[in-house]
């Protein structure tokens, strides 16, 4: 049973063209995440969304938009991708915005892979 | 600054045999610790999460400890499958919505 879904799971662009990528759950989870992960790298955070409320990490290019039009979805836009942009973005989730300091568990999604030509 | 360090970066075992990887943190205020395991195109999936007060703790084959004074965690493997074949992440949560990551041991499980 999928609990966060990516779709696509691979996706091209072309340099510098907009490109979206969603993710839902059906976790019911009031927190949602974007990471970044580039090969052989830890997954880095973009930003993250405790309900409707956007936290965006300071060293996220203004490249990269989030939004999530209800608990379900959020969508990850990547405004003029660059070669630099290709990775696998993971989405996840939790129930609490505080993983740090609570044990509430962040669920994962399979990510997509952005490739940029 | 919030580190978090794992050894070995990669690993080769074969079929049957036990390993232990290593977490080495710097986190502070440090809340729990957790272990994933990512197969290879795919997303983290939990394997452990421990708080401060939690020395070790199972999931099937897979045992995590945790040392909050020394600041260090090991994932052990037990009778080691092809399929334990992936990427092992060390993850510390710290502060108010700090994940700090590790950058991860790659297992390779030979036949």
């Amino acid at each position: 049973d999928a609990m966060v879904i990516q779709n696509p799971r691979y996706q091209v662009t072309q340099f510098g063209k907009p490109v979206t990528l969603s993710c839902s759950q059906t976790l019911n989870h009031n927190v949602m995440y974007w990471y970044q992960q580039k090969s052989s790298q830890a997954p880095k955070l973009l930003f993250h969304y405790y309900d409707k409320d956007f936290n965006n990490e300071a060293d996220t290019p203004d490249n990269f938009q989030s939004r999530r039009p209800n608990t379900s979805f959020c969508f990850l836009d990547i405004r003029s991708p660059g070669l630099g942009d290709a990775a696998m973005y993971l989405c996840a989730t939790s129930r609490d915005s505080s993983p740090g300091t609570g044990a509430y568990e962040q669920y994962f999604g399979p990510g997509t892979r952005l490739t940029v030509t | 600054k919030n580190q978090v360090e794992q050894s070995p970066q990669s690993l080769i075992i074969l079929e049957g045999k036990n390993c232990t990887l290593q977490c080495n943190y710097t986190v502070s205020p440090f809340s729990n610790l957790r272990w994933y395991k990512q197969d290879t195109g795919r997303g983290p999936v939990s394997l452990t999460i421990m708080t401060f007060s939690e020395n070790t703790k199972s999931n099937g084959r897979y045992t995590a400890t945790l040392d909050a004074d020394t600041k260090q965690s090991s994932l052990h493997i037990t009778a080691s499958q092809l399929s334990d074949s992936a990427s092992y992440i060390c993850v510390v949560g710290g502060g108010y919505n700090k994940l700090i990551f590790g950058a991860g041991t790659r297992l390779a499980v030979h036949p």
